[in-house]
């Protein structure tokens, strides 16, 4: 069955470090997406990136970056010389091509404060 | 603006009190479904729609019914709210419905609280 691992259910770092919010996955099938929301205090869900299971070329987006291992069934995210207004509660989700009603599966959430 | 709205926002309200959560979308999407997120559970899908008048369960259903009688329109009815259904609960739009690779366009969310 599908499932979202997020080990980490708080982490705190000081502005200006780099934190790295882990999410392992399972899934039987060889196409699945992969996702990452981030939940600011605010409420909404703000999409951070899409990934296919094809596609295991690591990307970086400013300050942001994800490293997608297949073999590790891993898809992590690092935020570089964090700050403040990056706390927020983060989540890894899966979805599969086969899945009926393609419903993302979503790890619990890391929650992440960042102190001046 | 491209969006999904719901309202209300903030709801309060006492058991066995019918209410309905509006969402609506105007991207024209044909999938649309319900998330409720608990602490320390993450969101879990209620209901989804393929497509006017195609819903069809999640993994949590019970207590919740849906209808999708318009494209843009999918609300959620408690028909007897109780307190384990107090949550943030969000709606969500994508383009296609058997696509997984479609980005799910989520809704601000409505905190319910059932005394």
């Amino acid at each position: 069955a599908q499932k979202v691992t997020q080990a980490q259910t708080e982490i705190s770092v000081v502005e200006k470090e780099d934190v790295t919010l882990d999410c392992v996955y399972e899934t039987r099938d060889t196409t699945y997406y992969l996702f990452w929301y981030k939940q600011p205090p605010s409420g909404e869900l703000v999409f951070l990136i899409r990934r296919n299971s094809f596609d295991e070329q690591n990307e970086i987006s400013g300050r942001y970056s994800w490293n997608f291992q297949k073999s590790t069934s891993s898809f992590n995210f690092t935020i570089t010389a964090s700050q403040v207004v990056d706390s927020a509660v983060y989540f890894c989700a899966l979805s599969e091509a086969n899945q009926a009603g393609t419903a993302l599966i979503f790890g619990k959430g890391t929650t992440l404060s960042v102190s001046s | 603006e491209a969006q999904v709205t719901q309202n209300p926002r903030y709801l309060i309200t006492v058991t066995g009190k019918k209410l309905t959560v509006t969402c609506s979308q105007n991207m024209n999407h044909e999938y649309m479904s319900w998330y409720r997120q608990d602490p320390g559970l993450g969101l879990r899908q209620i209901y989804y729609s393929m497509n006017v008048e195609v819903t069809d369960k999640g993994d949590v259903p019970e207590g919740y019914k849906v209808s999708r009688k318009e494209k843009r329109n999918f609300p959620l009815i408690l028909e007897s709210p109780s307190p384990n259904q107090t949550s943030l609960y969000f709606c969500a739009s994508s383009l296609y419905p058997r696509s997984s690779y479609n980005e799910q366009f989520f809704g601000p969310g409505t905190r319910l609280t059932v005394l």
